[in-house]
């Protein structure tokens, strides 16, 4: 089946420590985003890609660092710069005029 | 700008009874216009889209939603609750062509027995 896979589900950070969130997907889609989420604030856009090797700042892309080598790839770095990075992160993907699908998810916990 | 306000927070309603779940939005073009709902830890189901056409629409596991230009909104309905119902649904905006999608910030919902 088709889908989005986001890993992993649960990820700790110490300070100071960067850390790479995964998401991939098999649906062929041309765009991909990152979302954070926290509790009473609905989604807020970190970064997105329409096309490989290109990405776009969303909202609130301070601390974070995104690359996309691969269609299939769009993984997410959250630097030390983020003071505040505890929270909900959600990648989706689309085709062109279609809505997103979403992965299930990865919760981000400070040590 | 660009919008998208659920006006309750949250709701509860018990089990059987009809649900409706506001949304209103503010967009300058034609709006494509998405539910999704959302269960504890995991991540964002579409319900059901307006893109263009009849403005009631058919989503799944029963709801539907009714687009209202002149009142800019698009709210959920749902005829008879179930318990399996609870979580959280969310009401989001995005352009025809473009690649953003503006979300709201949410209504949970409680099913009470």
């Amino acid at each position: 089946d088709g889908g989005i896979t986001q890993s992993p589900k649960y990820l700790f950070r110490k300070e100071g420590q960067n850390v790479t969130l995964s998401c991939e997907q098999n649906l062929n889609h041309d765009a991909m985003y990152w979302y954070r989420q926290d509790p009473g604030q609905g989604l807020r856009l970190i970064y997105y890609s329409q096309i490989v090797n290109d990405f776009q700042k969303g909202d609130i892309a301070e601390g974070y660092s995104v690359s996309r080598e691969k269609k299939e790839s769009f993984p997410l770095t959250v630097t030390s710069a983020q003071k505040n990075p505890t929270a909900f992160y959600l990648c989706a993907s689309r085709s062109p005029g279609q809505p997103q699908h979403f992965g299930d998810g990865t919760r981000l916990s400070i040590l | 700008a660009q919008s998208v306000t659920q006006p309750d927070i949250h709701i509860t309603v018990s089990e059987g009874a009809s649900l409706e779940l506001r949304c209103n939005y503010s967009y300058g073009a034609t709006p494509y216009l998405f539910w999704y709902v959302q269960s504890p830890g995991q991540g964002l189901q579409l319900l059901l889209k307006y893109f263009s056409g009849d403005t009631l629409v058919q989503g799944i596991k029963g709801f539907e939603a009714e687009f209202k230009r002149s009142q800019s909104s698009f709210n959920l309905r749902k005829p008879s609750v179930h318990w399996s119902d609870a979580a959280e649904y969310f009401c989001a905006v995005g352009a025809t062509g473009g690649f953003k999608t503006i979300f709201g910030a949410g209504t949970r919902l409680f099913v009470k027995a």
